[in-house]
């Protein structure tokens, strides 16, 4: 039962334009989602959260959009960085639970 | 600089061996997570731990065992009852709920 999905294994984008991660949770009972970035043979760095009572939170090039009744949440990048290229992976969490479940993941490719 | 560290980064088994990996944490949190991670799939959760002496089965627990006698320490071992044991294995710790998780670089085991 995947409770978190990316249906979006990959995702290429031209440096400079945005870049739109999409990531769909089944349980209404997340109520804390978070974003993070993974390069080959690393652990996945932390990028951004939001919680439940709201519906967007920004941090410099990264904005996270929240959907409750669609249960959807985005992850925007703008402008996007070659740097930018690495696997995603969004991840939820319960209420009153500190365990994450993740999402496959999508990799995301800037490209020149 | 405080953080996770992982070790040894690359681990090799023979058939029927049980091996240790080793995390340790000087952040000074409470929760700590072992996870693995196959290939094209997100994060799984294996063991988690909210507090010292105390500690929790994921969602793919079989063939795995772990202790937390220390607050810095949480070592995996993978049992030779485990089937498929070969994954990139992600350590993580939290201060707590509602806060990210923070990530070593893992281990990557290997079955000789």
């Amino acid at each position: 039962d995947q409770q978190v999905k990316q249906n979006s294994p990959s995702l290429s984008v031209q440096e400079g334009r945005i870049s739109i991660l999409n990531c769909d949770y089944t349980n209404s009972m997340f109520d804390y989602f978070l974003w993070y970035k993974k390069y080959p043979a690393e652990g996945p760095t932390f990028l951004i959260s939001i919680s439940s009572i709201k519906d967007k939170n920004e941090d410099g090039r990264f904005t996270v959009f929240l959907n409750k009744s669609a249960k959807h949440l985005s992850l925007h990048i703008v402008p996007s960085q070659p740097g930018d290229s690495a696997v995603y992976f969004c991840a939820a969490s319960a209420r009153g639970a500190q365990k994450l479940v993740f999402g496959q993941g999508t990799r995301l490719t800037i490209n020149p | 600089d405080g953080g996770i560290t992982q070790s040894p980064k690359y681990l090799f088994r023979k058939e029927g061996q049980n091996v240790t990996l080793s995390c340790e944490q000087n952040l000074n949190h409470d929760a700590m997570y072992w996870y693995r991670q196959d290939p094209g799939q997100g994060l799984r959760l294996i063991y988690y731990s909210q507090i010292v002496n105390d500690f929790q089965k994921g969602d793919i627990a079989e063939g795995y065992s772990v202790s937390r006698e220390k607050k810095e320490s949480f070592p995996l071992t993978v049992t030779s009852a485990q089937k498929n044991p070969t994954a990139f294995y992600l350590c993580a710790s939290s201060p707590g709920l509602h806060q990210p998780q923070h990530f070593g670089d893992g281990t990557r085991l290997s079955i000789l």
